[in-house]
C-alpha cells in the first residue's frame, strides 16, 4: 500500500511565477491536510480538505494561496505570484476519516525555493 | 487558540541514556495527541498516537503519556541509540510544536 505521494520533491520558481504542489493521499484516504514548514520553524497547519470540500482553511494566507481536492486526482496546493517568503517545505498528510481517531500519514514533502 | 510548546528545543545525550521530551498544550479539549519524528529531508513518521481517553501508549523503546488536565504529554525514550538522533514533533493534532532536536552521541 503506497504511502502519501507528493510531487515534485523539489520545485524552483522565480518571483511572480505560479507554484503547483501535488499530493496523492494513501489509498482509501479521503481527508487531506497541508502544512508548511518555514526554515527553522515548526510545522504550521494550512488547510484541511475532503473530496471536493474545504473543511478548514484557517491557516491559509488570505491571498495568492488556494487548495483543492477534486473528486478524481490528487490534491493541489497552488501559490500564485510567488515571493521569496514562500520558500519552505510543504507537507501533505492524509487520513481515512477525520483525524479525531485516526493518525495522519505524511508525505516526504515538496521543498519550494523561490529565486 | 491552541498553542503547543516543546521543551527543550535541543538535547544531546550519550548513547544508552534514558530521556524524556516534553510537550505542553494550552487547550485541554484535544481529540488526540501524536508524536512524530522528522528526519532531515524527509516527511514525518508517526511514532505514537494517544487518544484523548488514553493515558499512555508504548511502542518498543518509546512510551508516550498524556495528561490533559495539566496540558502535558511526554515522550520517554529508553536506552537511546544514535539512530534516535532526529527532530521530534508533537501535535494535538494541530498545531504542531516547534520540535526537539535530539542528538545521541555514540
Amino acid at each position: 500500500n503506497a504511502g502519501v505521494m507528493q510531487n515534485p520533491r523539489h520545485l524552483v520558481r522565480r518571483r511572480g511565477q505560479e507554484a503547483r504542489l501535488r499530493c496523492s493521499p494513501m489509498k482509501g484516504h479521503s481527508h487531506v491536510y497541508w502544512y508548511r514548514q518555514l526554515p527553522e520553524e515548526g510545522l504550521k497547519f494550512m488547510v484541511y480538505l475532503q473530496k471536493e470540500n474545504i473543511i478548514d482553511e484557517s491557516g491559509m494566507p488570505k491571498e495568492r494561496f488556494s487548495a483543492e481536492f477534486p473528486k478524481e486526482g490528487p490534491s493541489i496546493l497552488r501559490i500564485q505570484q510567488v515571493v521569496r517568503g514562500d520558500s519552505a517545505a510543504y507537507f501533505c498528510a492524509s487520513s481515512p476519516r477525520q483525524t479525531i481517531n485516526q493518525p495522519q500519514h505524511f508525505g516526504d514533502g515538496t521543498r519550494l525555493s523561490i529565486l | 487558540k491552541q498553542e503547543v510548546t516543546q521543551i527543550p528545543a535541543a538535547l544531546s545525550v550519550p548513547e544508552g541514556e534514558n530521556l524524556v521530551l516534553n510537550c505542553s498544550f494550552t487547550d485541554s479539549a484535544i481529540y488526540n495527541l501524536q508524536w512524530f519524528r522528522q528526519d532531515p529531508g524527509k516527511g514525518l513518521t508517526s511514532l505514537l498516537l494517544i487518544q484523548s481517553s488514553q493515558r499512555e501508549q508504548t511502542s518498543g523503546r518509546l512510551n508516550a503519556s498524556l495528561d490533559k488536565s495539566s496540558g502535558r504529554s511526554t515522550l520517554y525514550i529508553a536506552a537511546s541509540q544514535p539512530g534516535d538522533s532526529t527532530t521530534y514533533l508533537c501535535a494535538s493534532p494541530v498545531p504542531f510544536g516547534s520540535g526537539t532536536r535530539l542528538q545521541v552521541q555514540p
